[in-house]
């Protein structure tokens, strides 16, 4: 069973469309967190969730908004998308201090 | 601010010769070390959490050590499957949740 899943795989897409990535962990953890990785593998967060609370917005512009329906959800929505918005986008889970992440979502911006 | 500096950037090994990855790293009071695995095109691994100095974990070929400053990832006899990215991370006492990741280490095992 996969425990965090993430749709879609890749996503290619034109400059300033609006698009959504979608997470769901089955491991029973009460945070989620969204991470960007840019070409240079560098991994970096973006937000964090504990039961559904936003807990961490690091410094993202407000093109990007997160929701968490429930617990086991968290997505990520992208407005007017930039060209530098190009990178792989990892979820994650947690119940204590270790993080588990998802596959990763390739967004290609055009 | 949390940092993670990682060295080597690339390392280069023949199967069966040991060698070990550094990561050096200032935190304000350290919640947790993980080391990470990640191969081309997938998310990271899982592989150890370390909590504080002197503590080691192990894990196949694997062996991680932790001291106040930095930790290593000692590998034993590679092989080629052992051949990805290895990324440490840290967890500060004063970021809830947020874990600062370094660069990473890309080892190659040859043949």
């Amino acid at each position: 069973d996969t425990a965090v899943s993430q749709t879609p795989k890749y996503l290619v897409t034109q400059m300033g469309n609006d698009k959504s990535i979608k997470c769901e962990q089955n491991l029973g953890h009460d945070t989620m967190y969204w991470y960007k990785q840019d070409s240079k593998k560098f991994l970096k967060i973006m937000f964090s969730y504990n039961n559904k609370e936003l807990i961490i917005n690091e410094t993202v512009p407000n093109r990007f908004s997160p929701k968490s329906p429930d617990k086991a959800h968290l997505n990520l929505h992208i407005n007017s998308l930039e060209l530098g918005d190009s990178a792989v986008y990892f979820c994650a889970s947690s119940q204590d201090e270790t993080q588990y992440f998802g596959p990763g979502t390739r967004l290609l911006v055009l | 601010e949390d940092q993670v500096t990682q060295s080597p950037e690339a390392l280069r090994l023949q199967e069966g010769e040991s060698s070990s990855l550094n990561c050096s790293y200032t935190v304000s009071g350290l919640r947790g070390l993980f080391w990470y695995r990640q191969d081309p095109g997938k998310g990271p691994e899982f592989l150890f959490t370390l909590y504080s100095a002197g503590e080691e974990k192990e894990k196949e070929r694997l062996k991680a050590t932790l001291t106040k400053k930095e930790s290593f990832l000692h590998i034993t006899a590679p092989k080629p499957e052992d051949s990805a990215t290895y990324l440490c991370a840290v967890h500060g006492g004063a970021s809830y949740g947020k874990l600062t990741f370094g660069q990473g280490t890309i080892l190659t095992v040859h043949p």
